[in-house]
């Protein structure tokens, strides 16, 4: 079966660096995604890696092991507006499989 | 640029109704998705259009629902009838290659 885990929430401190792991089990890989979606709005486009390794965009990196099933999105200097829910998204060949998300609540 | 665009943003219909949603993606995004979110539950997917065929359409409920993009260009999906399980918010989302963009949604209630 197709599945992708991530945790529920996530608490974490202004200006600190936090980790969202999700790891996947999928019957085809072409990619994995990340989104950010604030409560009430669209997900929108954070990272994408295909090949293993680490992609960094800013204050957003996101590492992919396709062995292990794995990766991560890092935030580093975190800001209150980062608070939202992030979700970790595998692409199939022409469809994309998502995680439940994860709730990340940056406190002053 | 405009983004992805959903119409209606909020729809209420009683059970056995139909729904009609549209989604006008990006110019010139050959691809284009349709997904549901229930709520507490993760963003699904529905299909995929590339233009106006239909890639992928594994993740249709059932044949209550009916996609359409004709000419390739805006996207329609329709619920009929409705039924109280199909309640949820709807995304669109269109794209190049692989960053997709999402619309706003479209919350639909079932009564």
């Amino acid at each position: 079966g197709q599945n992708i885990d991530q945790p529920t929430e996530m608490t974490a401190t202004e200006g600190a660096i936090v980790q969202i792991n999700c790891t996947y089990q999928t019957s085809g890989f072409n990619g994995l995604f990340w989104y950010q979606q604030h409560a009430g709005e669209a997900p929108t486009f954070l990272s994408y890696n295909v090949l293993d390794g680490l992609e960094e965009k800013g204050r957003f990196s996101s590492f992919l092991s396709r062995s292990k099933g794995y990766s991560y999105l890092l935030l580093k200097e975190l800001q209150m507006k980062d608070s939202a829910s992030y979700l970790c998204a595998v692409k199939q060949t022409y469809k994309y499989i998502f995680g439940t998300g994860t709730r990340l609540k940056v406190l002053a | 640029e405009a983004g992805v665009t959903q119409f209606p943003s909020h729809s209420v219909i009683e059970k056995g109704q139909t729904v009609t949603l549209r989604c006008d993606p990006i110019s010139g995004h050959d691809n284009l998705y349709w997904y549901r979110r229930v709520m507490g539950k993760e963003i699904k997917f529905l299909l995929h259009f590339v233009k106006e065929s239909k890639q992928d359409e594994s993740g249709m409920p059932n044949n209550r629902f009916l996609a359409e993009r004709t000419g390739g260009t805006y996207s329609t999906l329709k619920v009929q009838p409705a039924e109280l399980e199909d309640s949820g918010v709807y995304f669109c989302a269109s794209s190049q290659v692989n960053e997709q963009f999402f619309g706003p949604g479209t919350r639909l209630t079932v009564l």
